[in-house]
């Protein structure tokens, strides 16, 4: 069973750039995660999602961070424009329907740096 | 918010001693589970565990859950290179995980 996918790997970008990042869950996964992990800390949930709905984004910057599912597949989180704070990683994690986030699946992550 | 504190923030050990590390909280939890995070690498899961007291061995690895549900603990017998990484708590509740900060362990040959 392939894993969560995402891309790119690693980014560099300027402050006040825009960036984009795109996750794949794992095939028939319902809900989807995005994590936001600075260098020393765990990871923080930005936003979750249940199919193409938004279930809980409490914790994402949305003056400058949005998220998308638009087919209940694959993801895209953006940030426009980046401040230097927002060097992480970003993961995403997948669950199948029903299933408890404590049986998440994590990608590798993108790991952003803003210079 | 459901603050996890986990400690020692990094440890480094010799091949073949033991250690333990902690992670505790004012709050209870539903569940707890511990992760392991290697470089360039998503947390992979190692353990859930559920009931107060519970105490679960992975080879190695025996995690341990409080009895009140607000902490745990992770023993490592015999440390070898490959259990070099972040290990990561989490806390469940109500359907939402807060993670730790991690302890970073470091097992030299």
């Amino acid at each position: 069973e392939a894993g969560v996918a995402q891309s790119p790997r690693y980014k560099i970008i300027e402050k006040r750039q825009s960036v984009a990042f795109w996750c794949n869950p794992i095939s028939g996964h319902a809900t989807l995660y995005w994590y936001q992990q600075i260098l020393g800390q765990g990871p923080k949930l930005l936003i979750q999602f249940q199919n193409n709905g938004v279930v809980d984004d409490s914790q994402l910057p949305k003056d400058r961070f949005s998220a998308e599912r638009l087919k209940g597949v694959d993801s895209t989180l953006k940030i426009q424009p980046a401040k230097l704070e927002d060097s992480a990683v970003y993961l995403c994690a997948s669950t199948a329907d029903r299933a408890p986030i404590t049986e998440a699946f994590f990608g590798q992550g993108t790991r952003l740096t803003v210079v | 918010t459901q603050l996890l504190e986990q400690s020692p923030q990094f440890l480094s050990i010799q091949e073949g001693e033991n250690l333990t590390v902690y992670c505790n909280s004012s709050s209870v939890f539903s569940s707890l589970q511990w992760y392991r995070q290697e470089p360039g690498e998503g947390p992979v899961l190692l353990v859930t565990v559920v009931t107060g007291g519970e105490v679960k061995k992975l080879k190695r690895l025996t995690f341990q859950f409080g009895d009140a549900r607000k902490d745990s603990s992770l023993h490592i017998t015999a440390a070898q290179p490959g259990d070099t990484g972040l290990y990561l708590c989490a806390g469940e509740k109500a359907g939402k995980s807060t993670f730790g900060d991690g302890t970073t362990l470091t097992v030299k040959p």
